[in-house]
């Protein structure tokens, strides 16, 4: 069965810090992505990846930055985090060879103050 | 670019009421159609789909359908159950770009009281 691990799944960080979400999946898949959850706003894409080593802007990549050191590993950092970067993230993944479905992760809860 | 927009903000239900969500999409593609379910402290998982090509798709005494006259979708269930509590989204496949890019509806939260 699909599964996408995300680390830490909750985390206060302070204004200015820096931040760095984690997500490993063991399906083998080519693609990866990070989205943000708020309320009212559904799901909105951040950064995706279909390659290691390369990454790719989504709808709302201001704030962010993403790596993929290795086809398993997605990271989402946030040099320095603010108030609106408040929100659920979410990572998923999916093979990219004709099938739509998105695997995701359980989310992390990350609050900024 | 793709578009879809979810208005059900909330619904609240009995038990065996029928479910009734509908979304509203545009865009230039053949579109491919997602309703994703999420429950309480989870990620959304795909609950169905539906394309052009068979306009209908069922799981779990789930129902979706999609109307190209009206660029809608939607998604029923004759009875629902408390356990069908959750969050539906429904999401709009992008092929336009490199791998399956999803724009997704705003979600409709779904409260059955038993």
């Amino acid at each position: 069965e699909a599964a996408v691990t995300q680390s830490p799944r909750s985390k206060v960080a302070v204004t200015g810090g820096k931040v760095t979400l984690s997500c490993h999946q063991t399906n083998n898949h080519d693609y990866m992505y990070w989205y943000r959850q708020d309320t009212g706003h559904g799901l909105r894409l951040i950064h995706y990846s279909y390659v290691a080593d390369s990454t790719e802007k989504g709808d709302i990549p201001d704030g962010y930055k993403a790596s993929r050191p290795s086809q398993e590993n997605f990271s989402l950092i946030l040099e320095l985090a603010s108030l609106s970067q408040t929100a659920v993230y979410f990572c998923a993944s999916s093979d990219g060879t004709g099938r739509e479905e998105q695997y995701f992760g359980p989310g992390t809860r990350l609050t900024v103050l | 670019g793709d578009s879809v927009t979810q208005k059900q903000g909330q619904v609240t239900l009995s038990e065996d009421d029928f479910l009734f969500i509908n979304c509203t999409y545009s865009t230039t593609t053949y579109p491919t159609l997602l309703w994703y379910v999420q429950y309480p402290g989870q990620g959304p998982q795909l609950l169905l789909k539906v394309t052009t090509a068979n306009n209908k798709g069922i799981s779990r005494g789930f129902e979706a359908t999609y109307d190209k006259g009206t660029t809608s979708f939607h998604l029923q269930k004759a009875s629902v159950q408390e356990s069908d509590s959750a969050v539906y989204f429904c999401a709009l496949v992008d092929r336009r770009n490199m791998g399956y890019k999803l724009t997704f509806g705003t979600g409709t939260s779904l409260l059955v009281d038993p």
